[in-house]
């Protein structure tokens, strides 16, 4: 069954500090792999889309990487700030025309002073 | 329209009556999903459709739920008989092809927040 697991399910951290959020997911054929983030009270917005060819994918203080071999991917966040609290969401595109997008449940981030 | 726009914003309706969700994707996305969000919680797949037809309606709750799609674009969420335990923020979004294409991106509507009490 194609699934996305994203861990861990709610971090705190203080500002300045960095962080890392887990993907994995059992998703085959895969076509490609976002991470989302979701301000409170806002739709999700795309960060970063790695093919399964990319290996990482940086959105200024955000980098993705992907290791299609173990089917995990990460999202590091540098020198994190207080507008980087909110959910961030893994989603994969199976490379399978008709099936939906698999999306995990995301992971809460809370950026402290 | 520029973005996917979902009305109502907001939603307050009294416990037992039917409401409605309506979602304009953007044009041209064949792909259209709905996801409801409860207070603290992730997204919580309801059902996905390729133009009028819905391959995965695996995700809602209940027969209470129903979700139909019109001229390949706009779709209606339909919650029957509501309770309190409905009470969430209804997510649209909507792609492209919705699979195989290598760089397709869903866009998200801003939700209604439905609170049933």
């Amino acid at each position: 069954k194609n699934q996305v697991e994203q861990s861990p399910q709610s971090l705190i951290i203080l500002e300045g500090k960095n962080c890392t959020l887990q993907c994995n997911y059992t998703v085959s054929p895969f076509s490609n792999l976002r991470w989302y983030k979701q301000d409170t009270g806002r739709g999700p917005v795309s960060l970063t889309i790695m093919t399964f060819s990319e290996n990482t994918k940086s959105n200024g203080r955000y980098t993705a990487t992907l290791d299609a071999d173990t089917k995990q991917s990460s999202l590091h966040i540098t020198a994190s700030q207080l507008s980087d609290s909110a959910s961030y969401i893994c989603v994969v595109n199976p490379n399978q025309a008709g099936t939906a997008l698999i999306f995990g449940k995301g992971t809460t981030l809370s950026v402290s002073s | 329209g520029a973005g996917v726009s979902q009305s109502p914003s907001n939603k307050v309706t009294e416990k037992g009556k039917d409401v409605e969700l309506r979602c304009d994707p953007i044009s041209g996305h064949t792909a259209l999903y709905w996801y409801r969000q409860s207070l603290g919680q992730g997204l919580e797949f309801l059902i996905y459709f390729q133009g009028n037809s819905a391959p995965d309606k695996s995700g809602l709750p209940s027969d209470r739920f129903s979700a139909e799609r019109t001229g390949g674009s706009v779709s209606t969420l339909t919650i029957q008989r509501t309770q309190q335990e409905d009470s969430a923020v209804y997510l649209c979004a909507s792609s492209f092809a919705g699979t195989g294409a290598p760089r397709t991106e869903a866009f998200f509507g801003q939700g209604t927040r439905l609170t049933v009490v």
